[in-house]
């Protein structure tokens, strides 16, 4: 079983519609949660962490859930730059815990 | 600007040649990783270093060796040994620990010819 997991997608999504995908993680212990945006053939970039009370930055809301182990990514109005992979990470137990990626979800977000 | 560099973007090697690729980072971080993406994969760890002179194996190290000789500096070498080299290689960096955000430099497509 992976560490990470991620529905790959891709979700086709209309341009201003809302998305939302989820990641599951194994470890019960881990103490840090992030989604990165990946675009095609680029490097990942930071687009939130991930807070046990959940955060919002804008259009994007995250959520953790500690008790079913997963965090969760809502988009709202979708815009076509939102096209991109996105990846789940999740740290360990402690501050040198190593951190796991998950494979990523794809969204395509269509005119 | 503060941020990672990495060079160069392609890089071909062939078969038993040892390949370096270059990582620098001017955002005054402790800490320096290596990952190695594969399509359909996540991200996985090769090296990392939480200081100067000092680094640890990560989950895929083999066919793989580094060097932390400067804060800035966290070149990665890719030898002979490594039988599947083909990858997309992202270099990052964290102000301490991996509880922190890491940072990403554009990464290196490793070619075989």
């Amino acid at each position: 079983r992976k560490e990470v997991e991620q529905d790959p997608g891709p979700f086709n999504v209309p341009e201003g519609a809302t998305v939302a995908f989820n990641c599951t993680y194994s470890n019960s212990a881990s103490q840090s949660f992030f989604w990165y945006r990946q675009d095609c053939r680029k490097e990942p970039k930071l687009l939130m962490s991930v807070y046990s009370s959940g955060n919002e930055d804008g259009r994007f809301t995250a959520q953790l859930n500690r008790a079913s182990q997963y965090i969760s990514l809502l988009i709202r109005d979708s815009k076509l730059s939102d096209s991109a992979t996105y990846l789940c990470v999740v740290g360990g137990s402690d501050s040198w815990g190593k951190l796991q990626f998950g494979a990523g979800t794809q969204v395509v977000v269509t005119p | 600007d503060g941020g990672i560099t990495q060079s160069p973007k392609y890089l071909f090697r062939k078969e038993g040649q040892n390949v370096t690729l270059s990582c620098e980072q001017n955002l005054n971080h402790d800490a320096m990783y290596w990952y190695r993406q594969d399509p359909g994969q996540g991200l996985r760890l090769i090296y990392y270093s939480q200081i100067v002179n000092d680094f640890q194996k990560g989950d895929i190290a083999e066919g793989y060796s580094v060097s932390r000789e400067k804060k800035e500096s966290f070149p990665l070498t890719v030898t002979s040994a490594q039988k599947n080299p083909t990858a997309f290689y992202l270099c990052a960096s964290s102000s301490t620990g991996t509880i922190e955000t890491q940072y990403f430099g554009p990464g290196t497509r490793l070619l075989v010819l």
